[in-house]
């Protein structure tokens, strides 16, 4: 597909345990954006990056959140010793360039237990 | 630092009745607005934006913006409803810098009754 893509749509996991959250962004586009929707809230920025280096990562919550992408095209959203107010949508979003249009995947719901 | 205010989480209107969904925003510094669409099970999409030149922006189903500087606002507008425009509508303001940081509003839910 043309769009941006995010795996898996749905991961429930327990307290504690860490998890990954994978974003296919669409090709050629070198900024990628995430972000996390809590029930009722709008989207919350979390991280930038343009190529392979973190532009921005002001909004990760604490340092149980991490994110990568070492080949500056797909992305992964780490979170460490999940908590239970983890739980949310998260959102990827890419871009061509980093001031142009973000155009959103479809997100991964979280749920910790 | 910038924010946003969606003070309606919910507007329920009659099909064919106009609507207007209220956007206020803060920022220190000049902005990009932003009007995001989620329909039930999508992504969100972008419907429509100011960044420059006329205060009033359209999308290609109907809906107009009008950038308020004095007010601080950018309200959303459509003269004529469809079921089809059943959302969530999410406000948005970036500023000028070398990238878009968006922040969100909270949103706010289209119900369109037949």
């Amino acid at each position: 597909g043309a769009g941006v893509s995010q795996t898996p749509s749905n991961k429930v996991t327990e307290k504690g345990k860490y998890v990954e959250l994978r974003c296919d962004p669409i090709s050629g586009h070198t900024a990628l954006y995430w972000y996390r929707q809590s029930l009722g809230q709008g989207p919350e920025f979390l991280i930038y990056f343009q190529g392979t280096g973190a532009a921005d990562d002001s909004g990760l919550p604490n340092d149980r959140f991490f994110a990568v992408r070492p080949e500056g095209s797909v992305s992964t959203l780490k979170i460490q010793r999940t908590e239970r107010g983890d739980s949310a949508v998260y959102l990827c979003a890419s871009s061509q360039g980093g001031n142009n249009e973000q155009f959103f995947g479809p997100g991964t719901r979280l749920t910790v237990l | 630092a910038q924010s946003v205010t969606q003070l309606d989480s919910q507007v329920p209107v009659f099909e064919e009745a106009p609507v207007e969904l209220r956007c206020n925003y803060s920022s220190s510094v000049s902005v990009y607005l932003f009007w995001y669409v989620q329909y039930p099970n999508q992504g969100l999409q972008l419907l429509l934006k100011y960044l420059s030149g006329s205060t009033l922006v359209e999308s290609i189903n109907g809906f107009e913006a009008e950038f308020n500087k004095s007010q601080t606002s950018f309200h959303l507008r459509k003269p004529s409803v469809h079921i089809s425009d059943t959302a969530e509508y999410f406000c948005a303001v970036s500023d000028h810098g070398g990238y878009q940081k968006v922040t969100f509003g909270t949103g706010t839910k289209l119900q369109v009754i037949p």
